[in-house]
């Protein structure tokens, strides 16, 4: 079956770049996501991107998809305190919404002063 | 900003009882899902729901587990008899649409069986 794997824990300085990795197996994987969970809250989703995309970028996000080897990152600049959090990397073959998504273990990503 | 409720925050309860575990997905939204994650492991699809009936679901949504939307702001997750290894956080989702469309999460129910 599918399966997203992530390492557990990233630990930064604030003020430099954060790179979060994930390697997924399904091959017709349509849609990758990446989602942050704050202490308390429920998953938000941050940004996506279609397989057929190389890169996508959103302010201070930047995804990069090499679909060849299977590998999602996401790059956040300039970490803040803020962006402290779990982040989970998710892959599904088609459509939108939340149905039938394969979610890797989750970052957690950790600031140092 | 509108967002998924869920309730209750925790609940403990004795194996082999039945569980209810509520959501309130955003009012305007069609489609209704819930994951689980069991501590230390990945966040499971469970089952998927829309136009009153599920839509897809997993192996993991057996017989034990039901969904129901009683009325027209909740949307529910039955276990009916617990067992230690459903013990998880579980999370309601709900999404407008299917197309590239954002799903909302809950902040999760966190189960322990005991």
């Amino acid at each position: 079956g599918e399966d997203v794997e992530q390492s557990l824990f990233l630990s930064v300085r604030e003020g430099d770049s954060s790179v979060i990795n994930c390697t997924y197996t399904d091959s017709s994987s349509t849609y990758l996501y990446w989602y942050k969970q704050e202490p308390g809250a429920g998953l938000q989703l941050l940004t996506y991107i279609f397989s057929n995309m190389d890169m996508k970028q959103d302010q201070r996000l930047t995804v990069l998809l090499n679909k060849k080897d299977k590998h999602l990152s996401l790059r956040i600049a300039d970490t803040q305190t803020g962006d402290s959090a779990i982040y989970f990397c998710a892959e599904k073959e088609s459509g939108g919404g939340a149905d039938g998504l394969t979610f890797g273990k989750g970052t957690h990503l950790i600031i140092q002063p | 900003e509108p967002e998924v409720t869920q309730t209750p925050s925790h609940q403990v309860t004795q194996m082999g009882q039945e569980v209810i575990l509520r959501c309130v997905p955003i009012s305007n939204h069609l489609y209704f899902y819930w994951y689980r994650q069991i501590l230390g492991q990945k966040v499971e699809f469970l089952v998927s729901f829309y136009n009153n009936e599920i839509s897809e679901k997993s192996e993991i949504f057996d017989d034990q587990f039901s969904v129901e939307r009683p009325d027209g702001s909740n949307f529910t997750l039955k276990i009916r008899s617990t067992k230690l290894e459903d013990s998880a956080m579980y999370f309601c989702a709900s999404s407008e649409g299917t197309g590239v469309t954002e799903a909302f999460f809950g902040q999760g129910t966190r189960l322990t069986v005991v």
